[in-house]
């Protein structure tokens, strides 16, 4: 079956620009999460989502990160006014629940270059 | 504050031999811990768990074990196949009742040599 898709693949844009990801879940994973891997790093957790419940953003290093999701589909992550410390590869998975035990598949991620 | 830690950025091993990936973490109240494998490229995907009651899971070539009075875990891969080299991630999952949000390792990259 089909798996987490995301685009675009790759986003390059300017600094002060706003910039939206996508994520695309497995039909029927009621939990999603964002994470980002900057350089030479490990993923980093940013927000999850599951179900009607209201997300967990304890991950989202600031005010300028922002995302929703529309029931159990598509999720969009906003940058808003990038930074250079943001160039990242933003990565997007989704799971049956929030269990532990369920677990997490990944998209390729979106590669995002702030010049 | 790292509460999970992969101290070896790097690991090349020969085709045939054994691959040993270390991991350690701080907080004792994880209690379920995964290997993810990743290709560049590509997203990581899952490899092998272990719940904190066990001390050893094993599936065909991939084995981990988990000390947890040392709080730590390793992956023990054997033989290592040329198709294993990528960037290995151990990672912890949150407490339920902080939802199943990963806290990952910064990862270390196995080479194996034909």
């Amino acid at each position: 079956g089909a798996g987490v898709s995301q685009s675009p693949s790759n986003k390059v844009t300017e600094k002060g620009k706003d910039v939206e990801l996508r994520c695309d879940p497995i039909s029927g994973h009621t939990a999603l999460y964002w994470y980002r891997q900057r350089l030479g790093q490990g993923l980093e957790f940013l927000i999850y989502f599951q179900g009607n419940s209201a997300p967990d953003k304890s991950g989202l290093p600031s005010d300028r990160f922002s995302a929703e999701r529309t029931g159990e589909s598509v999720s969009t992550l906003t940058i808003q006014r990038t930074q250079q410390e943001d160039s990242a590869v933003y990565l997007c998975a989704s799971s049956l629940s929030r269990t532990p035990t369920d677990t997490q598949y990944f998209g390729p991620g979106t590669r995002l270059t702030v010049l | 504050d790292q509460q999970v830690k992969q101290n070896s950025p790097s690991l090349s091993v020969q085709e045939g031999r054994i691959s040993i990936l270390n991991c350690d973490y701080t907080n004792s109240m994880f209690d379920y811990f995964l290997w993810y494998k990743k290709y560049p490229a590509e997203g990581p995907t899952f490899l092998i768990s272990i719940s904190s009651i066990k001390d050893k899971n094993e599936d065909g070539r991939f084995t981990v074990f988990l000390n947890k009075s040392a709080k730590h875990l390793s992956l023990h891969i054997v033989p290592s196949q040329p198709g294993d080299s990528a960037v290995y991630f151990c990672a912890a999952s949150a407490p339920y009742n902080q939802g199943g949000k990963l806290i990952f390792g910064q990862g270390t990259e196995l080479s194996v040599k034909p």
